[in-house]
């Protein structure tokens, strides 16, 4: 059963950076594309972006694209979102999910981890 | 970017009962490339259908999607306890990819 395990939760102070991970399971980890999805009260779910851990092709949403980094190390079979410079508007719930196709840039996400909660707080 | 409107944003329910959820976008989904997800307070969403009308793996058949373009429905064909919860709709026919604001079925 693949699964996919986040870090812990994070508080930050504003203009601090932050880099939380999502860890697979399952030796299939680098042929499917990981999602990461932020949940607001406010926006409610919103795609970030997309990227194939088995050569490192991300797609980025608009909206955050130069917000935000993604990246992953498939040896470890763990995704990673990351911030150079912290905003209270980040304070928000992240989850990672697998996209279930393989062959698609984007599709459903069918295996999601548990969430990242980040609070960005002076 | 295609806007899902998802409507209404609550119903209140009856064990036993059947409901409709209805998502709209504001420019075609080909592909039939729409989604449906459930989420629990404190739980990560769980994909319930994908590509408009197939079952993820596990979902109980009582689950049924349909539509086309640019009107999609999620249906529930017997309300039981376990669904009262938030429904999402998902399109991944383009990016972004982008998700509805939700319906919470409540219960009455």
């Amino acid at each position: 059963e693949v699964q996919l395990v986040q870090s812990g939760a994070e508080v930050r102070k504003p203009g601090e950076s932050l880099k939380i991970s999502c860890k697979g399971s399952g030796d299939n980890f680098r042929n499917y594309w990981i999602a990461w999805v932020r949940q607001t009260p406010g926006k409610g779910l919103e795609w970030m972006g997309s990227i194939y851990p088995g050569d490192s092709d991300t797609r980025y949403s608009p909206s955050f694209r130069g917000q935000v980094t993604i990246s992953a190390d498939k040896s470890v079979t763990t995704a990673y979102l990351q911030w150079s410079s912290l905003r209270a508007s980040d304070n928000a719930m992240y989850y990672c999910a697998r996209q279930l196709s393989p062959v698609y840039y984007y599709y459903a996400m069918d295996v999601w981890g548990q969430g990242t909660t980040v609070t960005v707080s002076s | 970017e295609i806007v899902l409107t998802q409507s209404p944003a609550t119903l209140s329910l009856s064990p036993g009962e059947r409901v409709t959820l209805s998502c709209g976008a504001s420019q075609s989904v080909s592909s039939d490339h729409l989604a449906w997800y459930q989420q629990k307070p404190g739980l990560a969403p769980r994909l319930l259908i994908y590509d408009t009308s197939t079952r993820a793996t596990g979902i109980p058949d009582r689950f049924s999607g349909g539509g086309s373009g640019t009107d999609f429905t999620l249906t529930i064909s017997r309300l039981e306890p376990e669904d009262f919860a938030v429904y999402y709709c998902q399109q991944y026919d383009s990016s972004p990819l982008t998700f509805g604001g939700g319906t919470k079925v409540e219960v009455k």
